[in-house]
């Protein structure tokens, strides 16, 4: 267990309002991820993040923001949900070691109607 | 672009074979390809990693190859249990700390 926590695991909303997922790690990793994985896709990033306020973009970023302000924090906000947004979305951080294995979170799935 | 296959979507083996998963890539040079493990609703979990100049690493029942010729890599699990019945993904990293995913291989191992 790598002391990740996703808020919340569960989230239905309507298209056209905002949506803010929080990842909290416990273990103050420089790196944090955030993914979203649908089927036959696998996993795609969208943004990650290499410290405090320091983040960049991922292959699939469009319509998704991020902001990191204390280390233990990294939260993904969809500006306008959009049904193709539906999805399970996984934190996830790595150690940084020299193997860069990535420990994930339980995950949140939301669903926008 | 780049471009990361596993062989196939589902697999169904005994109890007590060896279950084989493909990873192919293309239009990548990773300097290192996990694997991870996920269950139903969970997120993944990191198994093993091996890095491009190493061939072949093994963990308890599991094997990993990797061929940088042939942009491959297969992942053995042998004497396969029900427990080990999951999702496995393969990914490819360089030192950039981002990896790229594959879709995943569903494995069932039929008691």
């Amino acid at each position: 267990d790598a002391g990740i926590t996703q808020s919340p695991r569960h989230k239905v909303t309507e298209t056209g309002t905002p949506v803010t997922l929080r990842c909290h790690q416990t273990e103050n990793h420089r790196y944090m991820y955030w993914y979203r994985q649908d089927p036959g896709h696998g996993l795609r990033l969208i943004h990650y993040s290499y410290g405090v306020k320091d983040t960049d973009k991922g292959e699939v970023s469009d319509g998704y923001s991020v902001s990191r302000s204390k280390t233990e924090d990294f939260l993904l906000t969809l500006e306008s949900a959009t049904s193709s947004q539906t999805s399970v979305y996984f934190c996830a951080i790595t150690p940084a070691s020299e193997g860069h294995e990535q420990f994930f979170g339980p995950g949140t799935r939301l669903t926008v109607l | 672009s780049q471009k990361i296959e596993q062989n196939s979507e589902a697999l169904n083996i005994q109890e007590g074979k060896t279950a084989t998963l493909t990873c192919n890539y293309t239009n990548y040079s990773p300097a290192y390809l996990q694997w991870y493990r996920q269950d139903p609703g969970r997120g993944p979990v990191f198994l093993l990693l091996i890095r491009e100049n190493e061939k072949e690493k093994r963990k308890e029942r599991l094997k990993v190859t990797f061929d940088t010729t042939l942009k491959q890599s297969l992942f053995h699990i042998t004497a396969s249990q029900p427990a080990d019945s999951a999702t496995y993904l393969c990914a490819l990293g360089g030192n950039d700390y981002k990896l790229s995913f594959g879709a995943g291989t569903t494995v069932t191992v039929r008691a």
